[in-house]
Order: structure tokens, then sequence, then C-alpha cells
């Protein structure tokens, strides 16, 4: 399978709810990264998994979390969701870590009302 | 806390028009540097990835130089055309945490 899949495309949550993302990637592809990208800016990484352990995480709460599942698939898990989480949540994979340049998805664009 | 800046925020241009566009940061302690570009409503598409000073890679009409002494990427197209329409996204990755730092893009509009 090529190319990285995210579901759904678009969301739409009250504040206070939880959300799962879904990313699926490329098969051998061992590294997958969630980013964050609000409006006018450029992504924020929330976190990295290797082989399906997080090996780096970046600026955001711990209602942020994540799993990566054997198959090349991987979640995105949100609680507690607030207003400014509304965003576009893009997944990246890649066979090492990064040295031969990032697969994205589309990205799911999540609106909390 | 390695800061990614680009420049300018967005550009138009005719086509058949060279331009270029600029990605500097404070530091060199980072160990790859990636150029991506966004179509609207598509995947962010991998351009280059550039490791060395002095680095410089080059895809169709499309080519990159990275010089780390003065901490800087550009990105030049030449003869723009209608299709490279697109953000284009530069991000470092850093020794100390392994993860991409992104720019905020250019975003690079061509009229035919």
């Amino acid at each position: 399978e090529t190319g990285v899949t995210q579901s759904p495309t678009h969301l739409i949550k009250t504040r206070g709810q939880q959300v799962t993302l879904r990313c699926s990637s490329q098969s051998g592809h061992n590294t997958v990264s969630w980013y964050q990208q609000a409006l006018g800016q450029g992504p924020q990484f929330i976190f990295q998994y290797y082989r399906e352990e997080e090996n780096g995480r970046g600026n955001f709460p711990p209602r942020f979390s994540g799993l990566q599942f054997p198959n090349y698939s991987s979640e995105l898990n949100v609680n507690a969701l607030e207003l400014d989480d509304s965003a576009l949540y893009l997944c990246a994979s890649s066979p090492d870590q990064g040295s031969y340049g990032y697969t994205f998805g589309s990205g799911t664009r999540l609106t909390v009302v | 806390i390695l800061n990614v800046e680009q420049s300018p925020q967005s550009l138009h241009v005719q086509e058949g028009d060279s331009t270029n566009f600029t990605c500097s940061f404070p530091s060199s302690n980072f160990y790859a540097l990636h150029w991506y570009r966004w179509e609207t409503a598509k995947s962010p598409e991998a351009l280059f990835v550039m490791t060395l000073n002095g680095d410089e890679k080059k895809k169709g009409r499309i080519s990159a130089t990275l010089n780390t002494k003065e901490g800087y990427s550009y990105l030049y197209i030449k003869g723009s055309q209608p299709e490279d329409s697109a953000t284009y996204l530069c991000a470092l990755i850093s020794y100390n945490t392994d993860k991409l730092i992104f720019g905020t893009g250019t975003r690079l509009q061509v009229f035919p």
C-alpha cells in the first residue's frame, strides 16, 4: 500500500468531548508523526512513534495521546476538547526517522464548537 | 528553541517568472532540512532533504541550496508555471528532539 491515508477528512465535535483520528501509513514505514496546523501557522509537532513506542513529544498537554499499531496504522486521541483544538491534524510517516523525508496524509480538519 | 522563519509570507508572480524564497534559522543544531510543497486540498509533498553545508538539490525547474554557517536555505523556481502554485514549507530536524520544526511557509501564486 502506498501513501498515507487519514480518516475522517472532516469532523465537528463539541467542547469537552473526546476524539480519535486515524492514520494508515505506508507499509514498512516504522516512524509516524502527528502535527497540528492552526490557521496561519506552520504544522506544530505533537508526537512521534517509532516501532509502536513514543520517541518524541512536542509542547502539547497529556490529553493529546497516541498509539501506533504493528500494521502501520496509528491513532491520535484528544480528550476534553477545547475550542483552540480546532485545526488541521496531519499524520506523516517515514521508513526511518526522517532522513529521506516524510510522506504526509492530507489531514483531518477538526472543528470544536 | 529552534525557530524557523520563512520569507516572504506570500508571493504572486506571472507565468514564466523565476522566483525564490528563503528559510532562515538561528542555529546549526540540526542534521537535516526538508522542503515540502503543499497544494491546496492535498498532502504536503517532500521536495528535498538537505544535510550538508553547501548542499544543493535540483528537481526539474526547482532547486535548493543550504548554507548552515549563515543560517539559511533558498528555494528557486525557474520559469514558474501555474501548477507551481502552492505553499512551500521548510522544516528542520534538530539533534536534540529528532522532530520536524516547520516554518510558517511561503504561499506562491503563479498567474497565467
